[in-house]
C-alpha cells in the first residue's frame, strides 16, 4: 500500500485565491511527522511546513497552513492568496516513528497559478 | 554553510559505464539519503544511512551501491549504467535526533542520462 497518496496530478488556481492540495497517508505508528515540499521549475526541493502527529493545532507558516485530520489520515496543504511564484510541484512526505529514518513521498501535485 | 552539495549537476553515460555521484553536507547530519525522481513517480528512496559506517536499502536499490566512511560524504555508485537509470538524483540529509520533526535538506540534484 502507498504510504503517501496525492490524488491531484494537476491543479489550477486564480491568482490571489486560496487552494488546497490533498494528501492522505498510511501508517500504524502513533508518532510520525508530515512534511510538504515545493519544487519549482528550477528543480530544487524547498521545505514548506511540518506537522507532528501529536500536535493538536494545525501548523501554519506564512501563507501555508496544514489542515491535519488525524482520524481521516489526511494532511492537506492550504495556500492562501496564491501568487504566480507558487506555480510549482508540491510533494507531501511522511517520516514514521521516533526513530524513523525513512521519508516516504507522494507522487506530487503540479500547481499552476493563473494571472 | 554550503548545506548539501552534489556533483556533477549533469552527466551523460553510455550503457555499461560506471560512475559515482558525489554528495556532501556540512551540517553534521547523521541521516543521509539518495532519491531518484522520475516523472509521475515522485521521489523514490534508493539507499540511506543513519551514520558513518551504516547504510541500508530503500525502495529501489538495485544497480546502485553506497558507502558512508565519514559523516559528511555519502557517494552513490552506479555499477553498470542502464537506460532505466536515466533520472534526476537527489541527495538529502537531516538530523536523526529521535524525533520525527527533523526535515530533510536537499541538494540541487544531478540530472543523469544513460544512452
Amino acid at each position: 500500500a502507498q504510504k503517501i497518496t496525492q490524488t491531484q496530478p494537476g491543479m489550477f488556481v486564480q491568482e490571489k485565491e486560496a487552494v488546497t492540495l490533498d494528501c492522505t497517508y498510511d501508517t500504524s505508528d502513533q508518532s510520525y511527522g508530515l512534511f510538504w515540499y515545493k519544487q519549482p521549475s528550477s528543480g530544487e526541493m524547498i521545505f514548506l511546513i511540518y506537522q507532528g502527529s501529536y500536535d493538536e493545532q494545525n501548523a501554519t507558516e506564512g501563507r501555508y497552513s496544514l489542515n491535519f485530520q488525524k482520524a481521516r489520515k489526511s494532511a492537506n496543504l492550504v495556500i492562501s492568496a496564491s501568487q504566480l511564484g507558487d506555480s510549482a510541484m508540491y510533494f507531501c512526505a511522511m517520516r514514521e516513528g521516533f526513530s524513523g529514518n525513512q521519508f516516504y513521498f507522494g507522487t506530487g501535485t503540479s500547481l499552476t497559478v493563473i494571472p | 554553510n554550503a548545506g548539501v552539495t552534489q556533483t556533477p549537476k549533469f552527466q551523460v553515460l553510455k550503457t555499461g559505464q560506471s560512475m559515482t555521484l558525489q554528495c556532501a553536507q556540512d551540517m553534521n547530519h547523521e541521516y543521509m539519503s539518495w532519491y531518484r525522481q522520475d516523472p509521475g513517480m515522485g521521489l523514490r528512496l534508493i539507499h540511506y544511512s543513519v551514520g558513518a559506517g551504516i547504510t541500508d536499502q530503500g525502495e529501489v536499490p538495485n544497480g546502485y551501491n553506497v558507502s558512508r566512511s565519514t559523516t559528511e560524504d555519502f557517494p552513490l555508485r552506479l555499477l553498470s549504467a542502464a537506460p532505466s537509470q536515466t533520472s534526476v538524483y537527489f541527495c538529502a540529509s537531516s538530523y536523526s535526533s529521535g524525533l520525527s520533526t527533523d526535515t530533510q535538506y536537499f541538494g540541487p540534484g544531478t540530472r543523469l542520462t544513460v544512452l
